[in-house]
């Protein structure tokens, strides 16, 4: 199995613009996370899929942030518009769930520059 | 206050030292506690995985659990260079809702193993 792959793997991108990171997890997963990682704030869930339904948003920032997957193999997360706050690497993480949270098997990450 | 708190070092050893890594959290509810390993722009991996309290070990990797305490901890023995990374604490409970199937990490301990 390839893994969990993203893309783009680096963005950068001017205040303002629409910026929409892609992931396509394991496939037979049926969760999938997504994560923002900043040396200051750490790693963060910003939401999760169970079955391609959002279970948790509460991590997303602000409403200029929207996250969908629309079947089993494909993920986005949006952000429009975008911020220079916004410069992170953002994960995307799918596993089988097990009772008490499973592994969660993380992509190489997007890293974003906003400008 | 966070419900996982690491300190985020960073932490410099030299080789063949013994590391310890540690975590304290706050929800009891924490059955599952994991170790994840990040390297320089990669993704986190799963290093180790305990349930409940005790020890477990992996090679030169000894996990460590006390809930009582509200604890855990990371042994690395006769450490090596590839052993540099960031180290992230991990833990999930059972917790119906939108807890389940979730982690909460802490922040992350840079480790630097210099030969």
């Amino acid at each position: 199995d390839a893994g969990v792959i993203q893309s783009p793997r680096h963005e950068v991108t001017e205040m303002g613009q629409e910026v929409t990171l892609r992931c396509k997890p394991i496939s037979g997963h049926d969760y999938l996370f997504w994560y923002r990682q900043t040396m200051m704030r750490g790693l963060e869930l910003l939401i999760y899929f169970n079955n391609n339904v959002p279970i948790d948003d509460s991590g997303m920032p602000e409403d200029r942030f929207s996250a969908k997957m629309p079947n089993a193999s494909f993920s986005t997360l949006k952000i429009q518009p975008s911020e220079p706050r916004d410069s992170a690497v953002y994960f995307c993480a799918s596993s089988l769930l097990w009772a008490g949270g499973g592994e969660q098997y993380f992509g190489p990450g997007t890293r974003l520059t906003v400008t | 206050q966070k419900e996982v708190e690491q300190d985020p070092g960073p932490l410099s050893v030299p080789e063949g030292a013994i590391v310890s890594l540690n975590c304290t959290y706050s929800n009891s509810a924490f059955q599952y506690f994991m170790w994840y390993r990040q390297y320089s722009r990669k993704g986190p991996e799963l290093l180790m995985y305990t349930y409940s309290s005790g020890n477990k070990e992996d090679g030169r990797f000894t996990a460590q659990v006390d809930k009582s305490s509200k604890y855990i901890s990371l042994f690395i023995r006769d450490s090596q260079p590839s052993d540099s990374a960031t180290y992230l604490c991990a833990m999930s409970s059972n917790a119906g809702g939108t807890s389940y199937g979730k982690l909460t990490f802490g922040q992350g301990t840079i480790l630097t193993v210099h030969p």
